[in-house]
């Protein structure tokens, strides 16, 4: 079955620290995978995104991933969090079944950044 | 722009109810999707749709029903609401660009209790 996981329910960091959130999937053919943020009461709003190309790819608010597709991994850092960087993240795959494409989203990591 | 606008924001309900929880987007997109989300399940996909007329199931169809006759309105119908259908519900669209991947763009959610 294609999924996609979230190994950590919630990542904990002081602020001014790197942050990595993990995310690892499971897809036939090449993967396209995303990152979405949800900040309290609000809807997801998208991060970054690989398609192709380059292993490390960089989004929106200072986030990048790495795709490694040996580890079948795309994990998303940033190198100093911020307080404003606590929200809860979603790592998305597209995969195409019955004749369309749609996300399937992982459970979701909770970030809290400590002062 | 409004982008993506469900309503009602906050619903209650009692067993066997039925309802309709409206999306309308104004970006002129092909693709929608309804997701649920539940504490420790992440976003899962109930209904989604390539285009006006064109509507599929998700992961978790049952219970619900869609349909698409223009671009713009995707609304989701709970048939006989049940306390198992209590969640978050959220409307998203993307311009469905397969080379680029699935960009969603979500609305603010309609969070319903069913008692």
């Amino acid at each position: 079955a294609q999924s996609v996981a979230q190994p950590e329910d919630q990542v904990n960091v002081a602020e001014g620290n790197p942050l990595t959130v993990k995310c690892t999937y499971s897809v036939s053919g090449n993967p396209y995978l995303f990152w979405y943020v949800q900040y309290p009461n609000r809807g997801l709003q998208f991060l970054l995104k690989y398609i192709t190309g380059d292993n490390l790819v960089k989004g929106s608010y200072g986030f990048e991933a790495e795709f490694n597709k040996s580890q079948t991994s795309f994990h998303l850092k940033k190198p100093s969090a911020l307080v404003s960087d606590s929200a809860l993240y979603f790592c998305a795959v597209q995969v195409f079944s019955g004749g369309y494409n749609k996300l399937i989203f992982g459970a979701g990591t909770r970030l809290a950044v400590h002062p | 722009n409004a982008g993506v606008t469900q309503t009602p924001k906050f619903q209650v309900l009692k067993t066997g109810q039925s309802m309709t929880l409206q999306c309308a987007q104004d970006m002129n997109h092909e693709y929608m999707s309804w997701y649920r989300q539940d504490p420790g399940m992440g976003l899962r996909l109930i209904h989604y749709s390539v285009g006006a007329g064109i509507t599929d199931q998700g992961e978790v169809p049952n219970g619900y029903n869609v349909s698409r006759s223009t671009t713009e309105d995707f609304p989701l119908r709970l048939l006989s609401a049940a306390p198992s259908q209590t969640s978050v519900y959220f409307c998203a669209s993307s311009y469905g660009e397969v080379a680029g991947g699935l960009k969603l763009f979500f609305g603010s959610g309609t969070q319903l209790s069913v008692l």
